[in-house]
């Protein structure tokens, strides 16, 4: 697709369910990044992919969180056992990479709402 | 390790008045710098970036930033504010070199424009 894809769009889940949220990056994007974004709290950095190289978890929150990406492409962030204070919306991002800019392109987010 | 202030959660301006978002960045090394907004309900979108070159970056909808080194600054302007402006805008930063490419956000500041 022309830009980067989340899905769903908005998540309702209630608490103590596990939830898996996809994001789908522009196409030859090596880079990928999740972030979330609650209210009053600004951009956290969740974890950060890049090619093949080992990836940046040190934004992941706890170890109900965590994240893969496969093939180099479609990452899907998981919450295990979620927490109301989990509900956020969670963005994805992708960028070039290496020897481009590291501009970051967004995706629409998902609105995770944990009841 | 690089980080970024944005000094201001919130700033409110009359229509047609100035503005100035404040943008401060801690870094050993050379940087690359950006300004994303976001629109409500909607994802992120960059604004402007400096990777080198001219310190005084234009970027779309009338703003423009200058990079400031020996400030460590990189602050977003536009003369004159519109309705439309009104945004959550994000400072990130992040270095051309190394093998680490990770963008850095800010924690936001919101605009506000007031008729």
């Amino acid at each position: 697709g022309a830009g980067v894809s989340q899905s769903p769009s908005n998540k309702v889940t209630e608490k103590g369910k596990d939830v898996e949220l996809r994001c789908d990056p522009i196409s030859g994007h090596t880079a990928l990044y999740w972030y979330r974004q609650s209210l009053g709290q600004g951009l956290e950095f969740l974890i950060y992919f890049q090619g093949n190289s080992a990836p940046d978890k040190s934004g992941l929150p706890s170890d109900r969180f965590s994240a893969e990406r496969t093939g180099g492409s479609v990452s899907t962030l998981t919450i295990q056992r979620t927490q109301q204070e989990d509900s956020a919306v969670y963005l994805c991002a992708s960028s070039q990479g290496r020897e481009r800019t590291t501009e970051a392109f967004f995706g629409q987010g998902t609105r995770l709402t944990v009841v | 390790a690089q980080s970024v202030t944005q000094l201001d959660s919130q700033v409110p301006v009359f229509e047609e008045a100035p503005v100035e978002l404040r943008c401060n960045y801690s870094s050993s090394v050379s940087v690359y710098l950006f300004w994303y907004v976001q629109y409500p309900n909607q994802g992120l979108q960059l604004l402007l970036k400096y990777l080198s070159g001219s310190t005084l970056v234009k970027g779309i909808n009338g703003f423009e930033a200058e990079f400031k080194k020996s400030e460590t600054s990189f602050h977003l302007t536009k003369p004159s504010a519109h309705m439309s402006d009104a945004a959550e805008y994000f400072c990130a930063v992040s270095h051309p070199g190394g093998s680490n490419y990770k963008l850095t956000f800010g924690k936001g500041t919101l605009l506000t424009v007031n008729p």
